[in-house]
Formats: structure tokens, sequence, C-alpha cells
């Protein structure tokens, strides 16, 4: 099945500055992959999308890019806030019953 | 009214016991999925259900078994709880190519 990499693990970023996590996917026929986030005791919740046919996508302080070629997309967050704070996780699909996660990334935003 | 339903919410048990958890939906999707996700916040892939039947089966235990009354239904009997078993464990909810909705989760102690 699908394998899907993600790094960093931790992140710490001062507020106001940007975040970065990336991902990698195993399987070419994989089309799409969003971006959940996690805040401690609930569940993920979905914060962007983007599908293959796309190469970068932007919903306000959040963007994300896909490079199908190299296989890995990533998650910029920009002007990175306190409620940021959260576990981050990548996820890539094929089709109709596979969605795989990538580890999580926590990432903390110091105020 | 909530979109995917998961009961219960804690599940406290001792070893050798058996139990369900029960997921019901109401987005009328045709795609259920069980995931764990233990102490290090992995999101791990048990099973997931097309149209109520049996897609992908992560090589999990046999002491784990879903079943799927119906399109909206999707539950999980364990037997003879291990220690290991200690997670939350999610319902979700997909179609192709689209976010997944995710259960509350139901937080699994086994003592």
């Amino acid at each position: 099945g699908e394998n899907v990499e993600q790094h960093p693990s931790t992140l710490s970023v001062q507020e106001g500055d940007s975040a970065v996590i990336k991902c990698t996917y195993s399987d070419s026929a994989s089309n799409y992959f969003p971006w959940y986030k996690q805040e401690l005791g609930k569940r993920p919740q979905l914060i962007i999308d983007i599908r293959s046919n796309v190469g970068e996508k932007k919903d306000q302080r959040i963007a994300v890019t896909l490079n199908k070629t190299a296989k890995h997309f990533s998650l910029h967050i920009t002007e990175t806030q306190p409620e940021d704070s959260a576990v981050y996780f990548c996820a890539a699909s094929k089709g109709w019953n596979d969605m795989r996660f990538g580890a999580g990334t926590r990432l903390t935003v110091k105020p | 009214d909530t979109a995917v339903s998961q009961t219960p919410k804690y599940l406290v048990t001792q070893m050798g016991n058996d139990k369900s958890i029960k997921c019901e939906q109401n987005l009328g999707h045709d795609t259920m999925y069980w995931y764990k996700q233990d102490s290090k916040k992995f999101l791990k892939i048990m099973f997931s259900y097309n149209n109520k039947e049996l897609i992908i089966n992560e090589t999990v235990p046999n002491r784990f078994s879903p079943k799927s009354p119906d399109k909206a239904h999707l539950n999980l009997h364990i037997n003879s709880l291990e220690l290991g078993d200690s997670a939350v464990y999610f319902c979700a909810i997909g179609a192709a190519n689209s976010p997944l909705h995710f259960g509350n989760g139901t937080r699994l102690t086994v003592t």
C-alpha cells in the first residue's frame, strides 16, 4: 500500500514566523492529498487539500504545494499564531478506500 | 446533526474482556474506515468498507472484527482485549478523492 513519510516530527516557531511541513509518498497513482489539524483530545479536521492536477493551493495563511514528479507535497503556514499549535497530518489517497496518513508533526507556536 | 457519531467516547475495561465500538453516519457516503491512534499519535488504518463490503484489512489481529450492517453503520468488535489495544479509535467517512470526516474518537483503556 501507499507509504507516506512526514517531516519534521516536531516543529517549534516564534509567533509570526512561518512553518513548513513536508511529506513524501510512494505510490505514483495517489491523486488526492489532504492536510489535517488535530488539537489535543479532539478529532483530526481538514484544513486544506490539493488534487494531483493542481500544483499549489492557498487559503489565507495556509498554502499547500505538490510536486508530482518528486512525489512530495508541503504545508506552509505564514504569520503563525499560538492557536496554530497542534499536531498536523498529511495524507495521500488514490481512490475510494485507501487514505494513508503521515506520522504527524507537532507544531508549537511560542508567543 | 452530527455527521459521524461514535460511541462510547471512553471505554475502560480489563484484559480478556470483549467490547464493541459503534459508528453511525448521516452523510450518505459509501466508504467507512476504522483508524487506530496510539500514544505517539500515529493514525494507522485498520479497515475500510465500501458499501458494506470489506476492502482493506491492514494486518489487524483476528481479535478485531468490523461489521457493517448497513451503509450508515460500521461497528468494531474486539475480543480478548490486551494492554496493547489501549488507544484512541476513530471512525471516518469518505468519498472518492474527498476529505474524510472523523468521529470524535473512542479512548479505549485496557487495564
